[in-house]
């Protein structure tokens, strides 16, 4: 299981950190990723994070604003969003990547980041 | 970056129906090709993998075929839960890309 938290309203250029709670299997074991849904749209990969944290890529359309990052004693996963755009305004999954295929077998619910003024 | 396309963008169906969107990949993707349905205000769910493997837990309705750049996605018979959004998605190289989904509705 992963449970997202940390979304909200926020103004364009602020910043927010979003969480990811995960249990239920061996963390360190898995990389992990970031993918947003915008309301009406498609899925959008965001970031990733090897298993160890020190490899991370991102979509061209946030690097330089969002950090990925992961808290392996903790089983956490973390979203450092800065700069923050109204289009970055969207739902906000964790999802585990899948070794070999990387596919993304299991999915949080979400957590909601609106950016407006 | 590798650009998907699926086709149809939606579709009109009933229960039993059978079912095939096809998606597209700009580049090859060899066999990093998965398949994923979405359901208002549920979290996504990994249907197939590596082009025809099937997740745990997903009824054998559901298949995948394809090679390189070409794939498809068949349900044999339209169930009522099945009637959501699929997407498929990349995952050769980053930026790791998704289509921009299928839409079947009744």
């Amino acid at each position: 299981q992963v449970l997202e938290s940390g979304g909200g309203l926020v103004q364009p250029g602020g910043s927010l950190r979003l969480s990811c709670a995960a249990s239920g299997f061996s963390f360190s074991d898995y990389w992990m990723s970031w993918v947003r849904q915008a309301a009406g749209k498609g899925l959008e990969w965001v970031a990733n994070t090897n298993k160890d944290g020190s490899a991370k890529n991102y979509v061209d359309s946030v690097k330089g604003r969002f950090t990925i990052s992961r808290d392996n004693a903790d089983n956490s996963l973390y979203l450092q969003m800065n700069s923050l755009r109204v289009e970055d305004t969207a739902l906000y999954h964790c999802a585990r990547v899948a070794d070999g295929s990387g596919s993304f077998d299991y999915w949080g619910q979400g957590t909601l980041v609106t950016v407006s003024s | 970056d590798i650009q998907m396309t699926q086709s149809p963008s939606s579709l009109s169906a009933s229960v039993g129906d059978r079912v095939t969107i096809t998606c597209r990949a700009s580049e090859s993707v060899k066999t990093y090709l998965n398949w994923y349905r979405v359901k208002p205000g549920k979290a996504p769910e990994l249907l197939i993998y590596a082009v025809s493997t099937l997740e745990t837990g997903v009824p054998s309705r559901f298949s995948g075929s394809g090679t390189g750049t070409d794939f498809t996605l068949t349900i044999s018979s339209l169930q009522p839960e099945d009637f959501a959004t699929y997407y498929c998605q990349q995952s050769h190289s980053n930026p790791l890309t998704f289509g921009p989904g299928t839409k079947v509705d009744i």
